[in-house]
């Protein structure tokens, strides 16, 4: 099976900061990768897709890059509603894996 | 509007079993592959099973391999997931996914497996 990391699993950040989420998986996965955003009771929310793909609706300061192992989320300028828990997912082959999460806390 | 709602849910004791059901509605049921999603209390997300379109091919979790089993009824607009001998590290969130990537969730149907 095929196994993700996220670093770092909690972070610290100030509106207008660039955030910047590593996930890697265990063997290469090309670009079937997607990540997530989960706010406290609510059901999660696809922000992107084949690891670079925008989802619609999805505001521009979300961006994702990397194939094969290494992945990474990148918010370039935080705003207040994007404090939460963000996940990764492989999509390569079953079991579809998640990553364990990522906080994005206030500062 | 896209519409998956889930039931069945509840508190059952270790070793016995529940069905769980998820409705699906606004698009085209059978055009598209279904996943079930679980979260235990103050936990991570963890991908349970899938199914592709005409049940062709389905996954599952190692957590859950021999004892969960996904199933669905295209012309019910139904996707279902069968739970065998439940043990208390089953307890969660379950939720219904639309889709690979998962574009649309359920809000969940919660199982608590306790005595």
């Amino acid at each position: 099976d095929i196994q993700l990391t996220q670093s770092p699993s909690f972070l610290s950040a100030s509106v207008g900061d660039r955030v910047t989420i590593t996930c890697r998986a265990s063997q290469g996965i090309s670009s079937y990768l997607a990540w997530y955003q989960q706010k406290p009771g609510k059901a999660p929310k696809l922000l992107i897709y084949a690891a670079s793909t925008l989802q619609s609706g999805v505001p521009s300061r979300f961006s994702g890059s990397g194939s094969g192992t290494e992945f990474t989320l990148t918010i370039s300028s935080l705003q207040p509603e994007d404090f939460a828990t963000y996940y990764c997912q492989q999509l390569n082959s079953y079991p579809f894996t998640f990553g364990p999460g990522t906080k994005v806390d206030i500062k | 509007e896209v519409q998956l709602v889930e039931s069945g849910g509840g508190l059952v004791q270790p070793g016995r079993s529940l069905r769980l059901s998820c409705a699906a509605s606004g698009f085209t049921f059978d055009d598209y592959a279904m996943h079930w999603v679980r979260q235990a209390p103050g936990k991570g997300l963890e991908w349970v099973s899938g199914i592709s379109w005409n049940s062709g091919s389905i996954g599952y979790a190692d957590s859950v391999k021999g004892r969960f089993t996904i199933s669905r009824d295209n012309a019910k607009n139904s996707l279902y997931l069968q739970m065998n001998s439940l043990r208390a590290e089953d307890t969660a969130l379950y939720y219904c996914v639309q889709g690979v990537p998962g574009d649309y969730w359920g809000q969940g149907t919660l199982v608590t497996v306790s005595s």
